[in-house]
């Protein structure tokens, strides 16, 4: 299994703005998908993209998928203080196990 | 109705005891996990156990032993606890296909003093 790196590890926004976050792996995957954390909280999902997709969308969510670059990025528009959490991504390779990086704390300010 | 429940939320305990945390899921999925989350949340995988089998033990130490009793029940017992067990626990489930997504619970907050 591989892990996906986030990137920033921390970002801090005001209201109303767009938060980008980006997610590199390593190897060759099947979908990778987004997790949100709040404060206290379990790991929420949010969106899974597969490896044939280069762009996906609900709600204020955008992701895109590069897979030449093994990167993907997760676009929130017109932030809100209630988006304020951890993001986690998980590539996912094979089989149902995830695996996920460290993350990035977004901090949206009123 | 909660998906994925565990029990207790919080749990403090001496060094040396023995503990269990518990997880339920209600959604009939096949496969469940223990999610272990560091200080710095980074979050790493325990165990993943399919229709009550063990598919996956990553390198945890053997004080750490999860019970299946059935496909939605998946208990963690720690054995012996040191103060670098000190994390949050969490418990997740998914369907049985390969492109799928996980739900998890709320976690355990361990603290072992």
């Amino acid at each position: 299994s591989q892990q996906g790196e986030e990137d920033p590890q921390a970002l801090s926004i005001q209201e109303g703005e767009n938060a980008t976050m980006n997610c590199s792996y390593k190897t060759s995957i099947n979908n990778l998908q987004w997790y949100r954390q709040n404060s206290g909280r379990g790991l929420v999902h949010l969106i899974l993209i597969r490896s044939n997709e280069r762009e996906k969308h609900s709600g204020r969510l955008r992701v895109t998928l590069d897979t030449s670059k093994k990167s993907s990025s997760l676009l929130i528009t017109a932030s809100r203080a209630a988006d304020t959490a951890s993001y986690f991504c998980a590539p996912q390779t094979s089989g149902s196990r995830l695996t996920f990086g460290e993350g990035t704390q977004l901090t949206v300010n009123p | 109705d909660t998906a994925v429940s565990q029990t207790p939320k919080y749990l403090v305990t001496q060094m040396g005891n023995d503990k269990s945390i518990k997880c339920e899921q209600n959604l009939g999925h096949d496969t469940m996990y223990w999610y272990k989350q560091d200080s710095k949340k980074f979050l790493k995988i325990m165990f993943s156990y399919n229709n009550k089998e063990l598919i996956i033990n990553e390198t945890v130490p053997n004080r750490f032993s999860p019970k299946s009793p059935d496909k939605a029940h998946l208990n963690l017992h720690i054995n012996s606890l040191e103060l670098g067990d000190s994390a949050v626990y969490f418990c997740a489930s998914s369907p049985l296909t390969k492109v799928t997504e996980a739900f998890f619970g709320q976690g355990t907050r361990l603290t072992v003093v």
